[in-house]
């Protein structure tokens, strides 16, 4: 069973660009998860999607914008990339089923480095 | 609104001594308490969680955890610290019977000192 992949490890922009991240689920899952974790913070919630469809977003501006594939793979794509946007993003996939829970599993993250 | 404090931003311990970290959050509704671990430059693992039940859960490496509704605490604890614990430590919560949001604390980084 292959774990949650994120692509890229590291990222270099400068302010005011735009980045595409990737994550690959874990197999059979249908919900994927996007987090940022700031230095020295917790991981804080981006949004979520299910089945291809946004399924609650946090608090970060539109210019944050996330993509669900039919093969459940996800994008999280930046806008105008701030200094501030500099921070571990992590992915977490997880099976939505009627249970009561469902473990969110997270991938290694990708490091992103405004400039 | 879920929030999570946890008390200290960082503990140094013995090797070999115990040691508790500790975790207090705020609900309205009922919650899911986990513990996750972060080792540098890698994602997060899951050590325990409490959905229901025997207020003590067991995780893996050894750690446990007690929930506290009335304190509304659920503080980590290991017995026996081996330097390989040396990592950081987060308390999260989501609500209870849905699959969304995980709300974490801001970190508990754990100093393993030889």
């Amino acid at each position: 069973e292959t774990g949650v992949t994120q692509s890229p490890t590291h990222l270099i922009k400068t302010r005011g660009q735009q980045v595409t991240l990737r994550c690959s689920s874990q197999s059979g899952h249908n919900t994927v998860s996007w987090y940022q974790q700031a230095l020295g913070q917790g991981p804080q919630f981006i949004f979520q999607y299910y089945r291809e469809e946004e399924n609650g977003r946090g608090n970060f501006p539109p210019r944050f914008s996330g993509l669900q594939f039919p093969n459940y793979s996800s994008e999280l794509n930046v806008n105008a990339l701030e200094l501030d946007d500099s921070a571990l993003y992590l992915c977490a996939s997880s099976w939505t089923s009627g249970s009561s829970y469902n473990e969110q599993f997270f991938g290694p993250g990708t490091r992103l480095t405004v400039l | 609104a879920q929030s999570v404090t946890q008390l200290d931003s960082q503990v140094p311990v013995f090797e070999e001594a115990p040691v508790e970290l500790r975790c207090n959050y705020s609900s309205s509704v009922s919650v899911y308490l986990f513990w996750y671990v972060q080792y540098p430059n890698q994602g997060l693992q899951l050590l325990l969680k409490y959905l229901s039940g025997s207020t003590l859960v067991k995780g893996i490496n050894g750690f446990e955890a007690e929930f506290n509704k009335s304190q509304t605490s659920f503080h980590l604890r290991k017995p026996s610290v081996h330097i390989s614990d040396t990592a950081e430590y987060f308390c999260a919560v989501t609500r209870a019977w849905r699959d969304d949001k995980i709300i974490f604390g801001k970190g508990t980084r754990l100093h393993i000192l030889p």
